[in-house]
């Protein structure tokens, strides 16, 4: 079974510039997580999309924003980027049910100049 | 919300050594307990993960232990080797209708040959 996959895998923006990230997740799994990972802050919950509705949403901005699709794919958009932005972007895939295992994938990793 | 403090930030042990990484959690209604294992340029891949059912699960090598009542766990890795040489994260969730991790700081094994 293929794993997570995200693309692109690197990007390259300018500040005020809006950027989106694509996840596809292991087939089957219904909900897609998106985690902003960072040396400073570690790796930060952003949200959560499970059958095309955002369940959770961790204390990011609105700037920070996502969709997930029939096909339960998901992208997230990061729109007026700022340099505090650059940052690892990973998705994680699960079957939906509460505590199932979370899979990851390889990361988007974004870097704002 | 949740809390999760992870010890040390970082690890040097000798090839053949055990290491131990632990963690705290704050919610105690937090009952599934992942560790993910992150090399470099990679996304977090699963390692192994206990429920607040079991008080210790072991996977060849790999051990984790939890304690309730003093809400924290512990990562056991025995005969180490230069290959678990990685940043390990441990997270914390609990059932509460949707999918979301809460990370610890992450901690940075180096194994010496």
């Amino acid at each position: 079974k293929a794993g997570v996959t995200q693309t692109p895998r690197y990007l390259i923006k300018t500040r005020g510039q809006q950027v989106t990230l694509s996840c596809s997740p292991i087939s089957g799994h219904r909900s897609v997580s998106w985690y902003q990972q960072t040396p400073g802050q570690g790796l930060q919950f952003l949200f959560e999309y499970f059958s095309e509705t955002q369940r959770n949403k961790g204390n990011f901005p609105g700037r920070f924003s996502g969709r997930q699709f029939s096909n339960s794919r998901s992208e997230m958009n990061v729109s007026t980027l700022e340099l505090g932005d650059s940052a690892l972007y990973l998705c994680a895939s699960s079957l939906g049910h509460n505590t199932d295992t979370q899979y990851f994938g390889p990361g988007t990793r974004l870097t704002v100049l | 919300g949740e809390n999760v403090e992870q010890h040390p930030s970082t690890l040097s042990v000798q090839e053949g050594d055990s290491a131990v990484i632990k963690c705290t959690y704050s919610d105690s209604a937090s009952n599934y307990f992942p560790w993910y294992k992150q090399e470099l340029g990679k996304g977090p891949q699963l390692i192994i993960d206990i429920r607040s059912n079991v008080g210790e699960k072991k996977d060849q090598r790999i051990a984790v232990t939890l304690n309730k009542t003093a809400k924290h766990f512990s990562l056991h890795i025995t005969e180490t080797q230069p290959e678990d040489s990685a940043v390990y994260f441990c997270a914390a969730s609990k059932n509460s209708g949707y999918s979301t991790l809460t990370f610890g700081k992450g901690t940075m094994l180096l194994v010496s040959p």
